[in-house]
C-alpha cells in the first residue's frame, strides 16, 4: 500500500524554466509534509517542508504548495539549475508518530542546458 | 543540521554472514532511524532506534534479522543479519534533532551487495 505516490518517474526541464514535481498521498492523517534531493552515493538532503495549516511555502528557488483537499502537493523551483539535476522525493508524517516519514517513490530530475 | 556519518560506506558479503553499520552524530540528537533502499524503490522505515531500550521495528522487520543498539545519543548500529541477495540495498541512517519533530537529516548511506 504505496500512502505516498510520485506518478512521474523522471522530468526533464531546460535551464531558467520552472521544474513542477508532483506528489499525491491517501492518508488524511498526514498533516506534515517534506521534500528532500538525493544525489548518486549520497544520503537525501532536506530541502523545504509544509504543514498542513499551510497551503504555500517558499525558500528561495523552492516553493511547495499543498492542496489538502486533494491530497497533493507540488514542489516548484524556479529558475531551474543544472545543479537541481538529481532524486527528489516528497515525504509526509503525522503528528504523534515520533517522526516517522513515509516516502514516495521519487522523481529524477534532469536540467539540461 | 546534524553531520552524520556511516561506516562503511560500501561493502560486498557473501551470503549467510552478517554486517554492521555504524552511525555516529555530531551532536546529541533525540530520534535516531534507520531506513533501507532498495535498488529502484523508495526509503523504507526498519526501525526506530531508542537510546537505552530496545528498537520499535516497523511492520515486516524484525529484531533478530536487523538488530540495532543505541548505547548513547550520538551513536547507533543495525546488523543485517544472515544476509541474502535480497538484502542488497543502500541502508541509511537519519537523525531528528527535535527541534522540528517532522524534520530528518540523513547520513550517507552503506550500500551492501550480498553475493
Amino acid at each position: 500500500d504505496q500512502q505516498v505516490k510520485q506518478n512521474s518517474p523522471s522530468l526533464s526541464v531546460q535551464e531558467g524554466r520552472i521544474s513542477i514535481l508532483n506528489c499525491d498521498y491517501t492518508n488524511s492523517m498526514f498533516d506534515y509534509f517534506l521534500w528532500y534531493k538525493k544525489y548518486p552515493a549520497e544520503g537525501p538532503t532536506f530541502l523545504i517542508s509544509i504543514s498542513s495549516i499551510k497551503d504555500k511555502n517558499e525558500d528561495g528557488r523552492f516553493t511547495v504548495f499543498l492542496n489538502k483537499s486533494a491530497k497533493h502537493l507540488s514542489l516548484h523551483i524556479v529558475p531551474s539549475q543544472p545543479g537541481d539535476s538529481a532524486v527528489y522525493f516528497c515525504a509526509a508524517s503525522r503528528t504523534g508518530t515520533a517522526s516517522k516519514l513515509t516516502f514516495g517513490t521519487g522523481t529524477r530530475l534532469q536540467v539540461t542546458l | 543540521s546534524a553531520v552524520i556519518s556511516q561506516k562503511p560506506s560500501r561493502d560486498i558479503c557473501q551470503r549467510g554472514t552478517s554486517l554492521t553499520i555504524q552511525c555516529q552524530v555530531d551532536s546529541q540528537v533525540t530520534m535516531m532511524f534507520w531506513y533501507r533502499q532498495q535498488p529502484g524503490q523508495s526509503l523504507t522505515l526498519i526501525a526506530t532506534a531508542n537510546q537505552g531500550s530496545e528498537a520499535t521495528y516497523e511492520s515486516g522487520f524484525v529484531i533478530d534479522k536487523f538488530p540495532i543498539s543505541r548505547p548513547n545519543l550520538t551513536f547507533s548500529t543495525l546488523t543485517v543479519s544472515n544476509m541474502s541477495p535480497e538484502d542488497s540495498s543502500i541502508y541509511l541512517c537519519s537523525v531528528s534533532p527535535g527541534t522540528v519533530i517532522h524534520e530528518q537529516y540523513f547520513g550517507p548511506g552503506t550500500r551492501l551487495t550480498v553475493t
